[in-house]
């Protein structure tokens, strides 16, 4: 069984704060790391598929580093926005595997 | 493109019933996944399909739970019994061959059984 924590478990600020949550991972046998973004009441929507150690992505205000050799990733919002409210998941492939999703970050972004 | 097509959106029924949901996957996607979605564990995968073959069925909890896949554009998820502890929010999931692209997702089925 393949171990992926998310933390924090939740996460409220107001608008315009910045904020990061962290995603580890096992560190043997690494293929990609994916972030989700899901809406309540929707279905989870592909933010970054990331697979080369360093590999750094941006989208807008929403970015996220990868370290594959000590298992971990990070995902920064800049400026957080209301509509940035959502459970942010990321999944993990090993070289064997599919997606193993973590549990989740839920943010909430209050005006 | 529409997007995986997942039905019914919502489905109610007694304990003991077959259920049976639905997916369309994408086009031209090579891969199906089914998801349940709890509050205590999350996303869970139960099974998927590559090219309408299943590869990894291990997370089907038991056997009152199949999976089918007939052709590339249709799947099932039936649950025959079902039970109130089956009840939860059941993903549908395609992607193309190379696995890292990102999974595109169905509006999933909320499952209720009383």
């Amino acid at each position: 069984i393949l171990n992926v924590e998310q933390s924090p478990q939740s996460l409220h600020v107001q608008e315009g704060d910045s904020t990061n949550f962290t995603c580890s991972f096992p560190s043997s046998n690494f293929y990609a790391l994916h972030w989700y973004r899901w809406e309540t009441a929707k279905s989870p929507e592909a933010l970054f598929v990331m697979t080369l150690n360093g590999d750094e992505k941006k989208k807008g205000r929403i970015s996220a580093t990868l370290n594959t050799k000590e298992g971990y990733s990070y995902l920064y919002i800049k400026g957080s926005q209301p509509e940035d409210s959502a459970t942010y998941l990321c999944a993990f492939m090993s070289g064997y595997s599919t997606l193993t999703f973590g549990k989740g970050t839920m943010l909430l972004v209050s005006p | 493109d529409a997007g995986v097509i997942q039905s019914p959106r919502h489905e109610v029924t007694e304990m003991g019933q077959e259920v049976t949901l639905r997916c369309k996957p994408i086009s031209g996607h090579d891969y199906l996944f089914w998801y349940r979605q709890t509050m205590m564990r999350g996303l869970e995968l139960l099974i998927y399909f590559n090219n309408n073959v299943p590869i990894d069925d291990s997370g089907m909890p038991e056997d009152r739970f199949s999976a089918k896949m007939p052709n590339a554009s249709f799947s099932t998820l039936k649950i025959q019994p079902s039970e109130p502890r089956d009840s939860a929010v059941y993903f549908c999931a395609s992607s193309r061959r190379e696995p890292t692209n990102g999974y595109t997702f169905g509006s999933g089925t909320r499952l209720t059984v009383v």
